[in-house]
């Protein structure tokens, strides 16, 4: 079946350090990939995607590439500041009938101190 | 526009108990999914409803758990007779009704726990 692995937290960096968040995945097909991001006390909110392969998502400096031949959706960051503390989470959508359930990794808890 | 909304926010029940959670889609949404998230889990799908219709219900324990969307109101997820093991937290998402696969839009979430 479709699974997501990501690195386990918590990760914690200095403000202005360079941030990678792995993700690998499993599925049948060609699926759309996501990084999800929660703040404290607050729903998930869309941060990037990618729907095939070679696909770079990116949004507030944040970016992933759908790397097929590695199975990877990887969040990197060139500079994070406090304000970038969440948690993080790398989904995937299969690409078959039934194409709405998002998949969901653990979660990578980010703590950046000034 | 107003996001997702969940309510309660926080729901405390004692084993045997009901809890109701309930959910308001965005302004013009008509497909809602619930998801829960079990301690140091990541979040598992559990149903996919529009309006009046559940139209996959594959992630839902065959008992005590049933989601409904009426025609007039919030989508309500019931669980029945709780028990310690249900305790996590419960997220609802819609999306518009262009078709299956758009963005899902997450609610804040509604932490049960279950004494």
């Amino acid at each position: 079946g479709n699974s997501v692995t990501q690195m386990e937290g918590p990760v914690t960096l200095s403000e202005e350090a360079f941030l990678t968040i792995n993700c690998t995945y499993t599925a049948t097909g060609y699926p759309s990939l996501f990084w999800y991001v929660q703040y404290p006390g607050e729903g998930l909110q869309l941060l990037l995607k990618a729907t095939k392969a070679d696909d770079k998502g990116s949004n507030k400096g944040f970016e992933a590439t759908y790397r097929k031949e590695t199975t990877s959706f990887h969040l990197e960051k060139g500079s994070v500041q406090v304000s970038d503390s969440a948690v993080y989470f790398c989904a995937l959508r299969y690409s078959g009938a039934g194409s709405y359930q998002l998949t969901f990794g653990k979660g990578t808890k980010l703590s950046v101190i000034p | 526009n107003a996001g997702v909304m969940q309510n309660p926010r926080h729901l405390v029940r004692r084993r045997g108990q009901e809890a109701r959670l309930r959910c308001s889609p965005m302004k013009g949404h008509s497909h809602v999914y619930w998801y829960r998230q079990l301690p140091e889990e990541g979040l598992k799908f559990m149903v996919y409803l529009q309006k009046e219709n559940i139209i996959d219900e594959s992630g839902m324990p065959k008992e005590r758990f049933s989601a409904e969307f009426p025609k007039e109101g919030p989508s309500i997820l019931r669980i029945q007779q709780v028990v310690r093991g249900d305790s996590a937290a419960y997220f609802c998402a819609s999306s518009p009704p262009a078709g299956v696969g758009d963005t899902q839009y997450f609610g804040p979430g509604t932490r049960l726990t279950v004494l």
